[in-house]
């Protein structure tokens, strides 16, 4: 059964520069959500998505957007970069938007 | 925003002994759940919990959900040196799936 996996699981990159992360749900999950977190804080929720739309958002800029696509993986983009952005992404996949969300490894992005 | 309050930020334990941590809020919430988190992985969800007041247990780890729907409690029992990791609560306030988390207890367990 395979769990959340996530790509590339390191990034560095510099500030104004764009960055796209990749995710793919756990088998059988058809919610994708991502998380922000800094050191020594715990996940900050970003946005959510079913069925290939944006279901919730947290409190982030329009400078952060997602894709979800017709085999439920996702994708969390970047524009604009700020040395505050660099954190570990986490994505966290459910069933139908359940409460139950299992997460992946995680990106490490460095803003430079 | 919610926010949810985890204290204290570290705690050390013997191997073998019991450990307690709770989690509490100024809201409501509907679903409270916990995870361990290691260096360099993503969080792993331990236990889930639904109903207040309800008790629930995976292995050695007994949660409960507090019966004001404004807290929740971890117990680990008899712990061993795999426990050692960043121990995260986190609640859902309604019928939405958007998680709130606390800022986690760093668990350390001597030999």
């Amino acid at each position: 059964d395979a769990g959340v996996t996530q790509s590339p699981t390191h990034l560095i990159k510099t500030r104004g520069q764009q960055v796209t992360l990749r995710c793919s749900p756990k088998s059988g999950h058809d919610t994708v959500s991502w998380y922000q977190q800094a050191l020594g804080q715990g996940p900050q929720f970003i946005f959510q998505y079913y069925e290939e739309e944006e279901r919730q958002r947290g409190n982030f800029p329009d400078r952060f957007s997602g894709h979800q696509f017709p085999n439920y993986s996702s994708e969390l983009n970047v524009n604009a970069l700020l040395l505050g952005d660099s954190a570990l992404y986490l994505c966290a996949s459910s069933l139908r938007r359940g409460n139950e969300q299992f997460f992946g490894p995680g990106t490490r992005l460095t803003v430079l | 925003g919610q926010q949810l309050n985890q204290s204290p930020q570290s705690m050390f334990i013997q191997e073998g002994e019991d450990v307690s941590m709770n989690c509490t809020s100024s809201s409501i919430f509907n679903t409270w759940l916990w995870y361990k988190q290691d260096p360099g992985e993503g969080p792993v969800l331990l236990i889930a919990l639904y109903k207040a007041g309800e008790l629930t247990s995976n292995g050695r780890l007994t949660a409960q959900f507090g019966i004001t729907r404004k807290d929740s409690f971890l117990n680990i029992s008899a712990s061993i040196p795999s426990d050692v990791g960043i121990y995260f609560c986190a609640g859902v306030p309604g019928a939405n799936s958007k998680l709130t988390f606390g800022k986690g207890i760093t668990l350390s367990v001597r030999p």
